[in-house]
């Protein structure tokens, strides 16, 4: 069983509309990130978590928002969504902060909106 | 300036060759340093990690750090064409203290067979 797992791995919605995409894991990380990628641009950091009462912005938070449901657990929400937000979706973990840390990438939501 | 930058490339090798790829930083503070590589519609995937100043060899694989030009590489020996994807340099920033990772835009290397 994979370790980082994204619910759903694909989908489409229509401008305006509020979707969330879940992200699960069983390696006992602390810290969970919500990444996006786009052609040209990498992997932008959206929203990052280091425990579950711990919630920070990445460089590009608006127009998303997050929620540490438990340790194992990182929702991520587009409350209205945009065309602009059409892009691939990565959580990621990582078990310790400091110049060792190592992130794990889940497989990924790919998100088209209308 | 970007805080992290690599060649997009694509960066077309023969198999066998030696594939070389470059990237720099500009956080003088940054302590780790890593590389993924990303096969197209799949999630990166850790190949190699460096913190300390010289080379780092795993396999076919060695990185290369230099804190002073602020500059890491990857070597990917006998490159075979399921090297062919696109690799990600990737910094910590401000010191490590975050374990925030910052990402290049990645080179997309091309084996020939």
């Amino acid at each position: 069983d994979a370790d980082v797992t994204q619910t759903p791995r694909n989908r489409i919605t229509k401008t305006g509309k509020r979707i969330m995409l879940e992200c699960s894991q069983t390696k006992g990380h602390d810290r969970m990130y919500w990444y996006r990628q786009d052609p040209g641009l990498g992997l932008r950091l959206i929203y990052y978590s280091f425990d579950v009462k711990d919630i920070n912005k990445g460089e590009i938070s608006d127009g998303y928002s997050v929620s540490r449901q438990a340790q194992a657990k990182f929702s991520l929400s587009l409350e209205s969504a945009i065309p602009n937000q059409t892009a691939l979706y990565f959580c990621a973990t990582s078990d310790s902060g400091g110049p060792t840390g190592t992130q794990y990438f889940g497989p990924g939501t790919r998100l088209l909106v209308l | 300036q970007k805080e992290v930058e690599q060649n997009s490339g694509p960066l077309s090798v023969p198999e066998g060759a030696i594939a070389s790829l470059n990237c720099t930083y500009s956080d003088r503070v940054s302590q780790s340093f890593f590389w993924y590589r990303q096969y197209s519609g799949k999630s990166p995937e850790l190949i190699m990690s460096i913190y300390s100043n010289g080379d780092k060899e795993d396999g076919r694989f060695t990185a290369q750090l230099n804190k002073a030009s602020q500059y890491v590489s990857l070597l990917i020996r006998d490159s075979q064409p399921s090297d062919s994807a696109t690799y990600l340099c990737a910094v910590n920033s401000h010191g490590g203290a975050t374990n925030k990772l910052i990402f290049g835009t990645g080179t997309l290397l091309a084996v020939q067979p």
